[in-house]
């Protein structure tokens, strides 16, 4: 079955400082890749996506770029602030799968000024 | 501001209540899911709705009705919960229900079951 596996947190930085958050994953197809963001009290919104391999999903700063040779789709951002802390999802979507999401455990950054 | 309006945003009930959450989107969307979320883990799939019809049902207990009135709506009826069952309740859609269209999510119910 698919599985999505990102770096253990929390993951505590400094404003502007350079952030990657690991993600890994096993699917059986091609599957789509996405990062998720949940902030405190809030449901998750889609930060970026790529739909096959080598692309390069980007919004607001933080890009991934869809790693078929190493099964990888790190999330990338070369200044981190304060607004960015939040939890980060990690997940994968199959084409014929109505777009079930299978979700990596999540990981919590937190940004200090 | 999210597109996926759920309502209400916190619920709380006995196990012996009857109660609904809602969930509406006016994107067009032809695909709509229920998800729960336990504090500090990631969402599971509960049911998964495409073209107004049910297509994926994880398993979830008979406790737990859905029912999707029109390509716009989503409800999830609730009858005699157990306290495990408090979580954030999540509502998505996503535009055509396949693996590379995204999800939209609403903000969720939180729900407390005493």
């Amino acid at each position: 079955g698919n599985s999505v596996t990102q770096m253990e947190g929390p993951v505590t930085l400094s404003e502007e400082a350079f952030l990657t958050i690991n993600c890994t994953y096993t699917a059986t197809g091609y599957p789509s890749l996405f990062w998720y963001v949940q902030y405190p009290g809030e449901g998750l919104q889609l930060l970026l996506k790529a739909t096959k391999a080598d692309d390069k999903g980007s919004n607001k700063g933080f890009e991934a770029t869809y790693r078929k040779e190493t099964t990888s789709f790190h999330l990338e951002k070369g200044s981190v602030q304060v607004s960015d802390s939040a939890v980060y999802f990690c997940a994968l979507s199959e084409g014929t799968s109505y777009g079930k999401l299978t979700f990596g455990q999540g990981t919590i950054l937190t940004v200090h000024p | 501001d999210t597109e996926v309006t759920q309502t209400p945003k916190h619920l709380v009930m006995g196990m012996t209540n009857k109660k609904s959450l809602k969930c509406e989107q006016h994107m067009g969307h032809r695909a709509m899911y229920w998800y729960k979320q336990k504090a500090k883990k990631p969402p599971e799939l509960m049911f998964v709705y495409s073209y107004e019809k049910l297509s994926i049902n994880e398993s979830v207990p008979s406790r737990f009705s859905p029912e999707c009135p029109n390509s716009s709506l989503l409800n999830l009826h609730l009858h005699a919960l157990q306290p495990e069952d408090s979580a954030l309740y999540l509502c998505a859609s996503s535009r055509t229900g396949t693996g590379n269209s995204p999800l939209h999510f609403g903000n969720g119910t939180r729900l407390t079951v005493t």
